[in-house]
């Protein structure tokens, strides 16, 4: 059974500080997802990583993935008040081509002036 | 493009009776959809996938009877809850998948009340 886990789960920073997001998932994988959820709200996808050595960067995002260590990141550069909001990475396992995506229990991130 | 809506956004219903979410995939034919669940300050929880046209696939421990899911066309899923509880309150989001495209689209959630 493939299982994810971010930490941490709660992330209080400061604005213009840096911090990363860690998500490990347990069986093989080669397309993982982080999303952003605002209070009340539902998914907005941030990024699709679908190779091992996958980087990809939006704004003050920046998220990769190494399938071998089976570990993806996100970092926050310079954090602002308009990030605060849970974060989810979600994983689709290999085996048997599933479609099916495994959640995180999320991060949340709040930002303090 | 690939936007995905749910109606209603929110329902508040009574005990014992049934609820009907719907799902839809505006401008794409989803050939895949999912239903999740979600209770306050939790992650996603998938309940089922459905596919057009055929039986949907529950996840270990969702009640078949109870969480009825009819995928009549590539651009529309349902979810009926059945004989609702209080203990069914919760998010429910859908998403819908086309064909050889890896990404989900999420819709924007119905957040149900059960009193």
């Amino acid at each position: 059974e493939l299982k994810v886990e971010q930490n941490p789960l709660f992330l209080s920073m400061q604005e213009g500080k840096n911090y990363t997001i860690y998500c490990n998932y347990s069986t093989t994988s080669d397309r993982l997802y982080w999303y952003r959820q605002d209070p009340g709200k539902s998914l907005e996808s941030l990024f699709v990583l679908l190779s091992n050595g996958a980087v990809k960067q939006e704004g003050r995002l920046m998220a990769s993935l190494d399938t071998k260590a089976r570990l993806s990141t996100l970092h926050i550069t310079a954090a602002v008040h308009d990030l605060s909001a849970t974060y989810f990475c979600a994983v689709a396992p290999t085996q048997g081509g599933s479609e099916k995506l495994v959640f995180g229990k999320g991060t949340k991130l709040t930002v303090n002036p | 493009g690939a936007v995905v809506s749910q109606h209603p956004s929110w329902v508040i219903c009574k005990s014992g009776t049934s609820v009907k979410i719907e799902c839809r995939s505006l401008d794409f034919q989803a050939t895949t959809m999912f239903w999740y669940r979600q209770f306050p300050k939790q992650s996603l929880m998938l309940m089922a996938t459905s596919n057009e046209g055929s039986k949907a696939t529950y996840e270990q421990g969702v009640e078949k009877d109870k969480f009825l899911i009819n995928h009549a066309s590539l651009t529309l899923s349902t979810l009926t809850v059945t004989s609702a509880h209080p203990e069914d309150s919760s998010f429910y989001i859908c998403s819908a998948r086309r064909e050889m495209v890896y990404e989900q689209y999420f819709g924007p959630g119905t957040r149900l009340t059960v009193t």
